[in-house]
């Protein structure tokens, strides 16, 4: 059974440049949520995908968008960057419907701008 | 608002000691779902436990248990008889719920627990 996947691993950008991200849910899963964890910090939510829809949105700038599509996989896409969005950006998917759902997540994308 | 608070930034232990850590929560939901992560250096969250705002049961999974209390709005985990690779960043984090399932999660700062052989 496979796990949340992510894509790329590692990213080097430069200020001001566009980056996408993408997530794969686990299997049989609907949902996914996006997360920023800068050094030394917890995780801090970006946004959560529902039925191809941004369902709920943390304290994060509109150069922050996302995507979902039909296979449930998802974007996360950061336009204008800056230094200061260097981070792991860290995907989790769940399951809408399930009473006891749990957020399960991959291994992250390391986002370094220069 | 919903808030985390893990008031252990680090903990140094020698191997084989108990360790407790502590986490706190605020919420304005009656139903609400209360998680703990482990972290470890390679960055990956590994689920470790959940627990639902309605069940108050403590609960034992080998060398971990943790401890539920509304009354003092706290979720705390022990890991007994450390060992050297349960060494992480252990997060504890909130989830209030929508009706059709989870919202986002509210992390904790994290504590940096460190196991010296």
């Amino acid at each position: 059974d496979a796990g949340v996947t992510q894509s790329p691993t590692h990213l080097i950008k430069t200020r001001g440049q566009q980056v996408t991200l993408r997530c794969s849910p686990k299997s049989g899963h609907d949902t996914v949520s996006w997360y920023q964890q800068a050094l030394g910090q917890g995780p801090q939510f970006i946004f959560q995908y529902y039925e191809e829809e941004e369902r709920q949105r943390g304290n994060f700038p509109d150069r922050f968008s996302g995507h979902q599509f039909p296979n449930y996989s998802s974007e996360l896409n950061v336009n204008a960057l800056l230094l200061g969005d260097s981070a792991l950006y860290l995907c989790a998917s769940s399951s809408v419907g399930q009473t006891q759902e749990t957020q399960y997540f991959g291994p992250g994308t390391r986002l370094l701008v220069l | 608002a919903q808030k985390v608070t893990q008031a252990q930034t680090e903990i140094s232990v020698v191997e084989k000691e108990d360790v407790t850590l502590d986490c706190v929560y605020e919420t304005r939901d009656t139903t609400y779902y209360l998680f703990w992560y482990k972290q470890p250096p390679s960055g990956e969250l590994v689920f470790l436990i959940r627990r639902n705002s309605f069940d108050e049961q403590n609960e034992i999974s080998g060398r971990y248990s943790w401890n539920f209390q509304k009354s003092t709005s706290s979720f705390n985990f022990t890991i007994t008889a450390s060992q050297v690779v349960d060494s992480a960043v252990y997060f504890c984090a909130l989830s209030e719920n929508w009706g059709g399932g989870a919202d986002g999660l509210t992390f904790g700062k994290g504590t940096h627990l460190i196991i010296q052989p």
